[in-house]
């Protein structure tokens, strides 16, 4: 069956680092997308990975090996505005894209 | 550029009524659709997707359907609502199943 596992909550420190990990089993596999979403809004797009390795946009990477179903995004830097949810997403062998439930993470000042 | 639009942005609907909430995008043809459903702290549900007018594939058996009437216009329908259908719903396009989905406003949904 289909199932994608994240951190239900996260928490850390505004400067810091942080890294969301993200493990999943799909039927097929045509790329890993992750996506923020800020309360009461609309997810928005922030990278997409279908090669192993680190893909590198501003503060914030994500790592793929499909080896392992394994991926993670790490936001550098953090920011207070970057409190939201944080949705792991795969593209399987059909035209859909399952979620998982994402990771809440708050920074603190 | 390429722009979605749904509505309403809330709806307030007693149990045993209707429903229709309309998407369209702009700015692009022939579309992958999909409706997604968000409970209060929960994942994206799929509900049902929709490569091309007239096709629908529905994902969870429930009282909700969805239609294509046109290349670019997805509608998501309930012909009695249950309470269990409140939620935040969201329209969504994108090219193929490579490229990355991108959502309307979302229209937030309570049955009463």
């Amino acid at each position: 069956g289909q199932n994608i596992d994240q951190p239900t909550e996260m928490t850390a420190t505004e400067g810091a680092i942080v890294q969301i990990n993200c493990t999943y089993q799909t039927s097929g596999f045509n790329g890993l997308f992750w996506y923020q979403q800020h309360a009461g809004e609309a997810p928005t797009f922030l990278s997409y990975n279908v090669l192993d390795g680190l893909e590198e946009k501003g503060r914030f990477s994500s790592f793929l090996s499909r080896s392992k179903g394994y991926s993670y995004l790490l936001l550098k830097e953090l920011q207070m505005k970057d409190s939201a949810s944080y949705l792991c997403a795969v593209s399987d062998n059909t035209d859909k894209l399952i979620f998982g439930t994402g990771t809440r993470l708050q920074v603190f000042p | 550029s390429q722009t979605i639009h749904q509505w309403p942005a809330t709806l307030v609907q007693p149990v045993g009524s209707p429903l229709s909430l309309e998407c369209t995008v702009e700015g692009t043809s022939n579309p992958n659709l999909y409706w997604y459903r968000q409970a209060a702290g929960r994942g994206l549900q799929l509900l049902f997707y929709s490569v091309g007018i007239g096709q629908i594939s529905s994902e969870v058996p429930q009282n909700l359907s969805a239609s294509r009437p046109q290349d670019r216009q997805f509608i998501l329908s309930s012909k009695k609502l249950l309470l269990s259908d409140s939620g935040f719903y969201l329209c969504a396009w994108s090219r193929d199943r490579v490229s990355p989905l991108h959502f309307g406003n979302g229209t937030r949904l309570t049955v009463t």
